[in-house]
């Protein structure tokens, strides 16, 4: 157990609709990133937040975004979903955020399924 | 981002050492040497990290090239679970974790 939750586990939704993932992340840790995994283009970096701040973005796109609120957790917002967002969405948190040597903690995941 | 290289997949028999080998020939002097691993069906894990000298921990051992553009990550006695896909990952600091295709495991009972 690593420590970072993530829920929910599975999400069955239709093309169109919008969704919400959530992630608790470690206790002490100050940063949260999002992670996509398809069949195809393996783990993908989306977007990573520090202390409530936006500090990094990978290949995200503009109908997704995140926050991470006060107490640290951190919310994933996919809207107008499409097939190809099915994908398993993982979250991680970090001491930091920074730094070469900063060890990144990953959660379980949330299956998503778009139909 | 500095860019590592790895076999697409390993086979190792229970109770064997594994060697998972990466080459990461334009590495740059600050950049740290991480190993992940994702088990089936779960989140990636951390396994075990270095700069220079080689490092061991209650996971693994990784041992590093004394011109560090290669290293290796050494499981003493493979376990079935140990089957995973293990990721060789360059750290310069400040930039998120750039995930390759990895190594995929498997171990033979």
């Amino acid at each position: 157990d690593s420590g970072v939750t993530q829920t929910p586990k599975h999400l069955i939704t239709a093309t169109g609709q919008r969704v919400t993932l959530r992630c608790s992340p470690r206790s002490g840790d100050l940063s949260v990133y999002w992670y996509q995994q398809s069949l195809d283009q393996g783990l993908q970096f989306l977007i990573q937040y520090y202390n409530g701040e936006e500090r990094a973005k990978g290949n995200i796109l503009e109908r997704f975004s995140a926050q991470q609120f006060p107490d640290l957790h951190s919310e994933l917002n996919l809207s107008s979903l499409e097939l190809g967002d099915s994908a398993l969405y993982f979250c991680a948190s970090s001491i930091s955020g920074q730094g070469a040597m900063d060890t990144q903690y990953f959660g379980p995941g949330t299956r998503l399924t778009v139909l | 981002d500095a860019k590592t290289t790895q076999p697409n997949s390993m086979e190792s028999n229970e109770e064997e050492p594994v060697h998972l080998p990466c080459n990461h020939s334009t590495i740059s002097g600050t950049d740290y040497i991480h190993w992940y691993r994702q088990l089936p069906s779960q989140g990636p894990e951390y396994v075990i990290h270095g700069l220079t000298s080689n490092v061991n921990n209650r996971m693994a051992s990784l041992a590093i090239a004394e011109d560090r553009k290669s290293s290796t990550l050494i499981l003493h006695r493979a376990t079935l679970r140990d089957a995973a896909v293990y990721y060789c990952i360059l750290t310069p600091g400040n930039t998120p974790l750039v995930f390759g295709k990895g190594t995929r495991l498997s171990v033979i009972a």
